[in-house]
């Protein structure tokens, strides 16, 4: 079992540069969702999934876009990367209606210069 | 809204003695979850233990233990027997159980402590 797996897991972008964040997961959890992590500010969730073909915005959904085609996928993509975007990108799943924990990728350290 | 104070930026144990990490949270719901995440210098974000609101007994998990205080809104995290391989950044984090949350399962963390394990 792999679990979550994300990729890449470090990338520097220029200003205005577009990338996707790759996520998969192969434990057929129904949620799955983006965070990021920044210094003093804890982790904040970017966008979530409850399912194939359902995505919702979380507290800082602001130039990220997500798509769920598949229950395994969930890209994240930076449309135009700005220096505040610099950050370290968490990938997490979860299966629903459980008191479970979060399983989490092994993260995504971004620059933007 | 919900949040999670972390109170200690930074601690520190010897090996084989036993700490403490405090974590308090504000929340007026009746059921939820609580959770300690550790996160080492590989990045990696490693569930440690989980506590449901509804159950009065503290959850153990090998030498991680908690002490909940529901009416207190307290929810510390004691290591045992301190490893070298403990030291990391701890995370106290709250889920809305599913009943009340709807789609969102989203996690509110505490800002983390940084814990140093001393030869």
């Amino acid at each position: 079992n792999a679990g979550v797996t994300q990729t890449p897991k470090f990338q520097v972008l220029k200003t205005g540069q577009s990338m996707t964040l790759q996520c998969a997961q192969d434990m057929n959890h129904e949620y799955m969702s983006w965070y990021r992590q920044d210094p003093g500010m804890g982790l904040r969730l970017i966008h979530y999934s409850v399912g194939a073909g359902i995505t919702d915005q979380g507290e800082v959904p602001n130039g990220y876009n997500v798509s769920r085609s598949t229950t395994e996928d969930f890209p994240l993509r930076l449309l135009s990367a700005a220096p505040s975007q610099t950050s370290v990108y968490f990938c997490a799943s979860l299966p629903t209606r459980t008191a479970a924990g979060y399983t989490f990728g092994s993260g995504t350290r971004l620059t933007v210069v | 809204a919900q949040t999670v104070t972390q109170s200690q930026p930074e601690m520190s144990v010897q090996e084989a003695e036993t700490v403490t990490l405090s974590c308090t949270y504000d929340t007026s719901e009746s059921d939820y979850y609580l959770f300690w995440y550790k996160q080492p210098p590989s990045r990696q974000m490693i569930l440690v233990i989980r506590q449901e609101a509804y159950k009065q007994q503290n959850a153990t998990e090998n030498r991680f233990s908690v002490n909940f205080q529901k009416a207190a809104k307290s929810f510390s995290l004691k290591i045992s027997d301190s490893q070298l391989g403990d030291a990391a950044m701890y995370f106290c984090a709250y889920r809305t159980s599913p009943l009340n949350a709807g789609n969102n399962r989203k996690l509110i963390w505490g800002l983390g402590t940084s814990l140093a394990v001393n030869p």
